[in-house]
């Protein structure tokens, strides 16, 4: 079984739109984040959720939002695309504090 | 603000050669570190941590570090690359009582036959 789950997998979508990556976790951890990668392959944290509440947030767009429905799940939301946007996100999930993170596969997105 | 060099982009190897992939971060505090692997068109990996205790930590596919206090390393080591090797690695620092995992740019390791 998948303990970090995206979907989807790969997202091509035109400037201006609104789509959404869904992450889910079954490894009972607390926090999620989420993770996006450059074309440089660069990662950098966007956002961590502890038992549903945003606990970082860093300089990230408005058009960005992420909501945690339960503690398993952690969703991205992102508004009004831009070219800028095209890149790999990735969610990951630990148990707590000072403990390693779990990575999903990615989501490729590709903004044209 | 934490932050981790990997000192080398690009480590291009032979096979069965040895390897050694640096990473130094630049906190004095206490600090957990950690090596991620990145197969192509994948996610990451935990190939090992330091969390406490001795400071040199063996890994998965035979992979060890180690953690020097002192000069802020934390060093990626295999005595015997493989083709399968072939990856991005990431080094990550995780600042005692922070939850941010704050990575280094990676180093592409590419193991020729």
């Amino acid at each position: 079984d998948t303990a970090v789950s995206q979907t989807p997998k790969y997202l091509v979508t035109q400037m201006g739109n609104d789509k959404s990556i869904k992450c889910e976790q079954n490894l009972g951890h607390d926090t999620m984040y989420w993770y996006k990668q450059d074309s440089k392959k660069f990662l950098k944290i966007m956002f961590s959720y502890n038992n549903k509440e945003l606990i970082i947030n860093e300089t990230v767009p408005n058009r960005f939002s992420p909501k945690s429905p339960d503690k398993a799940h952690l969703n991205l939301h992102i508004n009004s695309l831009e070219l800028g946007d095209s890149a790999v996100y990735f969610c990951a999930s630990s148990y707590r504090q000072n403990t390693e993170a779990f990575f999903g596969q990615g989501t490729r997105l590709t903004v044209v | 603000a934490q932050s981790v060099t990997q000192l080398d982009s690009q480590v291009p190897v032979f096979e069965e050669a040895p390897v050694e992939l640096r990473c130094n971060y630049s906190s004095s505090v206490s600090v957990y570190l950690f090596w991620y692997v990145q197969y192509p068109n994948q996610g990451l990996q935990l190939l090992l941590k330091y969390l406490s205790g001795s400071t040199l930590v063996k890994g998965i596919n035979g992979f060890e570090a180690e953690f020097n206090k002192s000069q802020t390393s934390f060093h990626l080591r295999k005595p015997s690359v493989h083709i399968s090797d072939t990856a991005e690695y990431f080094c990550a620092v995780l600042q005692g009582g922070s939850e941010k995992l704050v990575f280094g740019k990676g180093t592409k390791l590419t193991v020729n036959p």
